[in-house]
């Protein structure tokens, strides 16, 4: 059984801080999927990725498939980036579904 | 397009007592899941149907039934509800078969369940 392991649980920072937030798991995966988690509880993707780096406006995601470990970078944070971020693995054909993180709960302050 | 919807929004039920959760997805999607969500622990898959005809257990598939209707639907139920079965439950999809998990989950809205 895969393990992901998020840090930190909790996160409080200024607007405008640069913020990270990191993943690993156990075992070998086929893919890693960052997804954010709004205040009202309703769950979006925002990047699924197997080797290197990817980037979507302000935030950027990477991975070290030797190292099995993953961060999410928010850059120029902002109050509305306030929300539950949350990893999860992919094993195999992917089509059994997802094995999560238990989240990163993140507050950006005014 | 709506996505995927679940139905009810929200739900109390008695021990004992036994209900079904809806979800549809309109978006031609194989793949469809069932998870919960508990305070201090990260999602957890209760069955999954990677295609039409065919249904998987997850994680914590005791306690819980699934059916997939038809491609749009995938259904949970739950035959005799338990305190332990309290929390939220969200149905998600997916579009391939074997796209070795680089596919984007579209998730429901969620059901907050609780039992008493």
């Amino acid at each position: 059984k895969n393990e992901v392991e998020q840090s930190p649980q909790n996160l409080t920072a200024q607007e405008g801080e640069f913020i990270t937030i990191n993943c690993s798991y156990s075992v070998g995966i086929s893919a890693l999927h960052w997804l954010q988690q709004h205040p009202g509880g309703g769950i979006v993707s925002l990047f699924m990725l197997s080797s290197g780096k990817k980037k979507h406006g302000r935030l950027i995601a990477t991975i070290n498939i030797q190292e099995k470990h993953s961060s999410l970078h928010i850059t120029a944070s902002h109050p509305r980036d306030s929300a539950v971020y949350i990893c999860a693995v992919a094993v195999g054909g992917g089509a059994d579904g997802l094995t999560f993180g238990k989240g990163t709960h993140l507050i950006i302050q005014p | 397009n709506a996505g995927v919807t679940q139905t009810p929004k929200f739900q109390v039920l008695k021990t004992g007592q036994s209900m079904t959760l809806q979800c549809a997805q309109d978006m031609n999607h194989n793949s469809m899941y069932w998870y919960r969500q508990d305070p201090g622990m990260g999602l957890r898959l209760i069955y999954y149907s990677a295609s039409e005809g065919t249904t998987d257990k997850g994680e914590v598939p005791n306690g819980y039934n699934v059916s997939r209707l038809n491609k749009r639907e995938f259904s949970l139920r739950l035959e005799s509800a338990a305190p332990s079965q309290t929390s939220v439950y969200f149905c998600a999809s997916s579009e391939a078969l074997w796209s070795g998990g680089l596919d984007t989950q579209y998730f429901g809205p969620g059901t907050r369940l609780t039992v008493l």
